[in-house]
């Protein structure tokens, strides 16, 4: 059973600090990782995702990736009170649908 | 371009009525998937079609039937709903099933069963 873990939360961060996401994964053959932002009463929408291992930037978003430890990061910098969501973190391994954590929900305090 | 539809955006249902939930995607995409999300318990794949004629169980398909009907449109069929049925579905479609896929998501039917 491939798993996907993330802590609920809430993570509550101030505004304008950076807000740190991790997610675990139980399947070492996982090949890629995405990073889900889903708003109260909305649908998930993707915001990055990340193949290889180290560091994506896309703004103020970073994905980190470290497949020996099995474990994969959001930072958010400059964190907004727009930023205040459930976060979702997708594994893909071969030619599988993705599997999904149950989300962090984080909320930025202005 | 409208990505990923959705309808009805929200149904009511008797437990033991029936219903189709509709699903379309514009994007020429060639898997459909079928999710639920419930409080505290994540996305859970219901079915999915890798590919148009092609239709796989997920996690929790009892109780669901679904369609591909064309490579457009995925349909998730209740034959008989039950309370537990109650949860927000969501399509979802990418281009494939490999790694490099991600997928994209429609905006969701809200179903309660009483």
């Amino acid at each position: 059973q491939k798993e996907v873990e993330q802590n609920s939360g809430p993570l509550s961060v101030p505004e304008g600090a950076i807000a740190s996401l991790n997610c675990t994964y139980s399947d070492r053959g996982s090949q890629s990782f995405f990073w889900y932002r889903q708003y109260s009463g909305k649908s998930p929408e993707l915001i990055m995702f990340i193949y290889s291992n180290g560091d994506k930037e896309d703004g103020r978003f970073t994905a980190q990736l470290n497949k020996a430890s099995q474990y994969v990061s959001l930072l958010i910098r400059d964190s907004q009170p727009s930023d205040s969501a459930t976060y979702l973190c997708a594994v893909n391994s071969g030619n599988t649908p993705l599997v999904f954590g149950k989300g962090t929900r984080l909320s930025v305090i202005a | 371009n409208a990505g990923v539809t959705q309808t009805p955006k929200f149904q009511v249902l008797k437990t033991g009525q029936s219903m189709t939930l509709q699903c379309a995607q514009d994007m020429n995409h060639n898997s459909m998937y079928w999710y639920r999300q419930d409080p505290g318990m994540g996305l859970r794949l219901i079915y999915y079609s890798a590919s148009e004629g092609t239709t796989d169980k997920g996690e929790v398909p009892n109780g669901y039937n679904v369609s591909r009907l064309n490579k457009r449109e995925f349909s998730l069929r209740l034959e008989s709903a039950a309370p537990s049925q109650t949860s927000v579905y969501f399509c979802a479609s990418s281009w494939g099933q490999g790694p490099s896929y991600e997928q994209y998501f429609g905006p969701g039917t809200r179903l309660t069963v009483t």
